[in-house]
């Protein structure tokens, strides 16, 4: 089975404070996403990788930046935390050619509450 | 643009049939997905369909239209623990990797 966790489910932090969301997935996939999920306006791409070192910006990438040193190792970073960042926060990977690779996997997601 | 519509909520019976239709109009389309999402939890994969027609699996069907940018799913012998939300997703094509464009979800809700 394809497992994508997330470092934390719940997490609380102050204005200005920077935040770091850690994803990891044990399938080898070599695309990996980071998307905020918000009431009435659904799943948004923040950034995205298809390789290590690789990114792209999203849809809604301001504010955020993100990091892969490591394959399995997908890293979102809030540099300065603001209110309007209070969100779930979902990582997903899937493989990038082959049979399974329409299939996306996500994580359990990590709420995050800036205050 | 890249719009994919979908409706807020749909109220269905528990034993009963239930069809949640999405409809498309994005850039590029390199398939379409349905996802289900229980409150508090990740979305699960439910299904893809790339070629106009209807899949089959278990309780659930899918179907695409592409020339109509139009998709349902259909949802059979309700049960207590399909409410749940239901996204749309499209695939796009765009860089190095195709990108999901999710439309905003239905919320079923499934009485007795």
């Amino acid at each position: 089975d394809v497992k994508v966790t997330q470092s934390s489910r719940y997490l609380v932090k102050r204005t200005g404070e920077k935040v770091f969301l850690e994803c990891v997935q044990d399938m080898d996939h070599e695309n990996m996403f980071w998307y905020r999920q918000d009431p009435g306006l659904g799943l948004r791409l923040i950034y995205f990788s298809y390789d290590v070192k690789m990114k792209e910006k999203g849809d809604i990438p301001e504010g955020y930046s993100v990091s892969r040193e490591k394959k399995e190792r997908f890293s979102l970073i809030l540099e300065s935390a603001s209110t309007n960042q209070t969100s779930m926060y979902l990582c997903a990977s899937r493989r990038a050619t082959g049979r399974s690779s329409y299939e996306q996997y996500f994580g359990p997601g990590t709420r995050l509450t800036v205050t | 643009g890249q719009n994919i519509d979908q409706p807020t909520e749909m109220t269905a019976t528990e034993g009963a049939i239930v069809q949640i239709n999405c409809t498309y109009q994005t850039s590029g389309f390199n398939g379409l997905f349905w996802y289900q999402q229980h409150a508090g939890e990740a979305p699960t994969f439910l299904s893809y369909n790339v070629l106009d027609g209807l899949e089959e699996k278990g309780r659930f069907s899918s179907f695409l239209s592409r020339s109509k940018g139009y998709s349902y799913l259909l949802l059979k012998e309700l049960q207590m623990k399909d409410s749940a939300s239901y996204l749309c997703a499209v695939r796009d094509y765009g860089g190095a990797t195709n990108k999901l464009i999710f439309g905003t979800g239905t919320l079923l809700a499934v009485q007795p």
